[in-house]
């Protein structure tokens, strides 16, 4: 069964410093993994995909790297915002004969300070 | 597209009523996941579908839950009877072949 940790549960940064969000999963069999942005009371806004065959993947002022060997995966947001204030998530699509999970993990509560 | 829509937003029930939660995906996606959300557990799967067949519904909590998917462009999510730990927010997604998932805006019940 897949199992996707995120640490810390946490996080408050000052405004302008880089936020690094670290992911783990237990299967490495897995077909892409996703990373996530929800506000409070809001649904979940997909940020980057990173394909089973990619290292790394990058939009804008965000970059996601996958170790898929080590099971890893990190979110790094440059030069923070109050606005990038949010929780993030990450999951994991596990490869089933069947069809494919998305199985997500607890989240990192992010708080930029102005 | 207008995105996955779900509705009701917000749902209040007694305990022992019947809840439905419906989700309409995006049109051409052949995944559509059903999630629940609480402070204690975070975001949980319960059920997904892959061209309206369950695939995998053992996240399902207990009995009184049951998800149909009658065509790609409908699915349905009813507890029966609700209890007050079922109060929670209830996520419908969509997908194309494992790609980006799509959330709709969820579902918050309140069972009292």
């Amino acid at each position: 069964k897949q199992e996707v940790t995120q640490i810390p549960a946490a996080l408050s940064v000052p405004e302008g410093e880089n936020l690094v969000l670290n992911c783990s999963f237990t299967d490495s069999a897995i077909y892409n993994l996703q990373w996530f942005r929800q506000d409070p009371g809001k649904g979940l806004t997909s940020l980057l995909l990173i394909q089973s065959s990619q290292r790394e993947q990058t939009s804008g002022r965000l970059n996601a790297s996958l170790d898929k060997s080590s099971g890893r995966s990190t979110l790094y947001i440059a030069a923070s915002q109050p606005g990038d204030s949010a929780t993030y998530l990450c999951a994991v699509y596990s490869i089933k004969a069947a069809g494919n999970k998305l199985t997500f993990g607890g989240g990192t509560r992010v708080l930029v300070k102005p | 597209d207008a995105g996955v829509i779900q509705s009701p937003r917000h749902e209040v029930t007694e305990m022992g009523q019947e809840v439905t939660l419906r989700c309409k995906p995006i049109s051409g996606h052949d995944y559509l996941f059903w999630y629940r959300q609480t402070m204690m557990r975070g975001l949980e799967l319960l059920i997904y579908f892959n061209n309206n067949v369950p695939i995998d519904d053992s996240g399902m909590p207990e009995d009184r839950f049951s998800a149909k998917m009658p065509n790609a462009s409908f699915s349905t999510l009813k507890i029966q009877p609700s209890e007050p730990r079922d109060s929670a927010v209830y996520f419908c997604a969509s997908s194309f072949r494992g790609g980006i998932a799509f959330f709709g805006q969820g579902t918050r019940l309140t069972v009292v």
